[in-house]
């Protein structure tokens, strides 16, 4: 069974901070999934990766398939960016391994 | 397009009483899971779907919960009878053949 683990658990950052979220696991990947979700709200797909980087406005997701590493960059952080962030493994033949997801906070 | 729609969003019920959930995932779509969310915590796989078939069930409580795909389209799952610890957010997601997962709103359930 893969192991998934995400970095930090917990982030509190000002506005306008860089922001990193990693993600390590253990056994190779047909894709890996960055999820967000608010407070209270819905779960949103960010990035669907297997290999690279993808970007998308102020959010970058890479990923390095020999480290088994991906990591999940905002820039210029803005408080709505406040919301768990969840990096997710899999989605063939093996279904989805859940990582615990990072509690981010960005404070005015 | 229409993302995954669920009905009802919320649901307050009394214990032993039965409930469903519904799901209507994107169109086409062939794989169709259900998650339960407690509050603060990260989604708890019920079932997997592919297609019409039932892939993994391993975390369904089948002496309470049920689920069916019927046509391999909408899926509904069913609680009978519900206890005070079901209380939570029913998600369901869906995907195409291993690619972007979309999640539904979540339905919602208060059982008093």
């Amino acid at each position: 069974k893969n192991e998934v683990e995400q970095s930090p658990q917990n982030l509190t950052a000002q506005e306008g901070e860089f922001i990193t979220i990693n993600c390590s696991y253990s056994v190779g990947i047909s894709a890996l999934h960055w999820l967000q979700q608010h407070p209270g709200g819905g779960i949103v797909s960010l990035f669907m990766l297997s290999s690279g980087k993808k970007k998308h406005g102020r959010l970058i997701a890479t990923i390095n398939i020999q480290e088994k590493h991906s990591s999940l960059h905002i820039t210029a952080s803005h408080p709505r960016d406040s919301a768990v962030y969840i990096c997710v493994l899999g989605g063939g033949a093996d279904g989805l391994t859940f990582g615990k997801g990072t509690h981010l906070i960005i404070q005015p | 397009e229409a993302g995954v729609v669920q009905s009802p969003r919320y649901k307050i019920i009394e214990k032993k009483q039965p409930v469903a959930f519904w799901c209507n995932p994107i169109s086409g779509h062939n794989t169709l899971y259900w998650y339960l969310q407690n509050l603060g915590q990260g989604p708890e796989l019920l079932i997997r779907y592919e297609n019409e078939e039932a892939v993994d069930d391993s975390q369904l409580p089948k002496d309470r919960f049920s689920a069916e795909r019927l046509k391999g389209v909408d899926s509904t799952l069913k609680i009978q009878p519900a206890e005070l610890g079901d209380s939570a957010v029913y998600l369901c997601a869906s995907s195409l053949n291993g690619g972007e997962l979309f999640f539904g709103e979540g339905s919602r359930l208060t059982v008093l």
